[in-house]
């Protein structure tokens, strides 16, 4: 079975502060896509990034970086710098190849940027 | 602005009532993803498709159903609708393939009264 876990349901950190979000996934298929989106509060979905299964290289993207972790099944996301437009909350999501190309969506992660 | 579009922006009807929304893909894009957003559910994946063909096929109830058309737009058919059938409803596009780069559309609010 597949499943994506995010257990922080809500973090509060100071603008300028670095925060990262946790993403824990399960699943036994060898090829898999593991992703992040941003849904800010006007409520539109914004997809940050995907990674695929056989790539563990981390990614930055100017204050955004991701790291990708196999051995702890792991996908977090770090923001550097935060600030007050980084509130949003925060979905990790997974897709497995292998079993049918169905995502699985975490709970989400509700950050504030308080200035 | 995303290039997706989604109509109708909001929708109230009552229980039992049949709906379509309709989602228009970006320019280019094969590929058509709804989603349903609701506060017990969270965000879950219905249905995908790819040039027509459903590619792949999530927690879709029985009472729904979907279509992409030659114009690659798609509809998500809901019926018999049901108060827990209230929420967020999102459509994506992508290239299509192994390409997941999603562009979403703006969502339709569905209220069922």
């Amino acid at each position: 079975a597949q499943k994506v876990t995010q257990a922080q349901t809500e973090i509060s950190v100071v603008e300028k502060e670095d925060v990262t979000l946790d993403c824990v996934y399960e699943t036994r298929d060898t090829t898999y896509y593991l992703f992040w989106y941003k849904q800010p509060p006007s409520g539109e979905l914004v997809f940050l990034i995907r990674r695929n299964s056989f790539d563990e290289q981390n990614e930055i993207s100017g204050r955004y970086s991701w790291n990708f972790q196999k051995s702890t099944s792991s996908f977090n996301f770090t923001i550097t710098a935060s600030q007050v437009v980084d509130s949003a909350v925060y979905f990790c999501a997974l897709i497995a190849v292998d079993t049918g190309n169905q995502f699985y969506f975490g709970t989400g992660t509700s950050l504030t940027v308080i200035p | 602005d995303s290039g997706v579009t989604q109509t109708p922006k909001h929708l109230i009807t009552a229980t039992g009532q049949r709906v379509t929304l309709r989602c228009s893909p970006r320019s280019g894009d094969l590929s058509v993803y709804w989603y349903q957003q609701s506060l017990d559910q969270g965000l879950q994946f219905l249905i995908q498709y790819y040039n027509g063909e459903e590619r792949a096929k999530g927690n879709i109830l029985e009472r729904f159903s979907a279509q992409q058309f030659p114009d690659l737009h798609s509809e998500l058919n809901l019926s018999s609708l049901e108060l827990g059938d209230s929420a967020l409803y999102f459509c994506a596009s992508s290239a299509g393939g192994r390409d997941f780069e999603q562009f979403f559309g703006p969502g339709t609010r569905l209220t069922v009264l």
